[in-house]
């Protein structure tokens, strides 16, 4: 397994602004994913992020909404940008430990909450 | 295109009951993984099991066990004498091997609630 920790835990935003949220992992991975949960709802992946690559983003997720760094094995980080109040929800990343395998574990998640 | 379907929106049972969580999933590969997660009132998801298309025995660890069945592409969870920790909401996912950065679908979730 792996020790997945996310910045911010949570956090109230107004509508218009940006939040960044940090994923960092305890060891390298090659795969690293968002995921976003809308209240009430099932996880729905934004996009997968590939250290040395371009993050591939799934229908309905653009990058200009959801930018996503990927500097080195071990971090990433998610960008909500000029948010709404339907971006409130639980955004997750999640690491593929290890790279050959299909085993996945998820961050503690950021509760975002956008008024 | 793959999909997971869990029908039972809510289960209620009091505690020491045995409880039966439904999972019925669509894929067009012949390879790929299956998973279980518990997401607790705190929001974490929490790995509990995965499973691949090869291996249809059934698994059972402490309390928990899964009934895997291709045939009805069915991987059923039980949580036998449920406990009030049990109360949370259960995922069960796909993964197609042929996807290849293992892109995981889920269902729409169960949430279970154990009384004591």
């Amino acid at each position: 397994s792996a020790v997945i920790s996310q910045k911010p835990s949570r956090d109230i935003c107004q509508r218009g602004t940006s939040l960044t949220i940090q994923c960092q992992v305890d060891s390298q991975v090659t795969m690293m994913f968002w995921y976003r949960q809308q209240p009430g709802q099932s996880l729905t992946l934004i996009a997968t992020a590939n250290q040395g690559s371009e993050a591939t983003y799934e229908s309905g997720f653009v990058i200009d909404k959801f930018p996503i760094s990927r500097p080195n094995l071990t971090f990433s980080t998610l960008t909500v940008s000029n948010m709404s109040p339907e971006d409130s929800s639980i955004y997750l990343c999640s690491v593929k430990i290890p790279a050959s395998s299909y085993e996945q574990y998820f961050g503690p998640g950021t509760r975002l909450t956008v008024t | 295109a793959q999909k997971v379907t869990q029908a039972q929106t809510e289960i209620s049972v009091v505690e020491k009951e045995d409880v039966t969580l439904d999972c019925v999933y669509e894929t067009r590969d012949t390879t790929y993984y299956l998973f279980w997660y518990k997401q607790p009132p705190s929001g974490e998801l929490v790995f509990l099991i995965r499973r691949n298309s090869f291996d249809e025995q059934n698994e059972i660890s402490g309390r928990y066990s899964w009934n895997f069945q291709k045939s009805t592409s069915s991987f059923n969870f039980t949580i036998t004498a449920s406990q009030v920790v049990d109360s949370a909401v259960y995922f069960c996912a796909l993964s197609e091997v042929g996807t290849s950065y293992g892109k995981l679908t889920f269902g729409q979730g169960t949430i279970l609630t154990v009384h004591p």
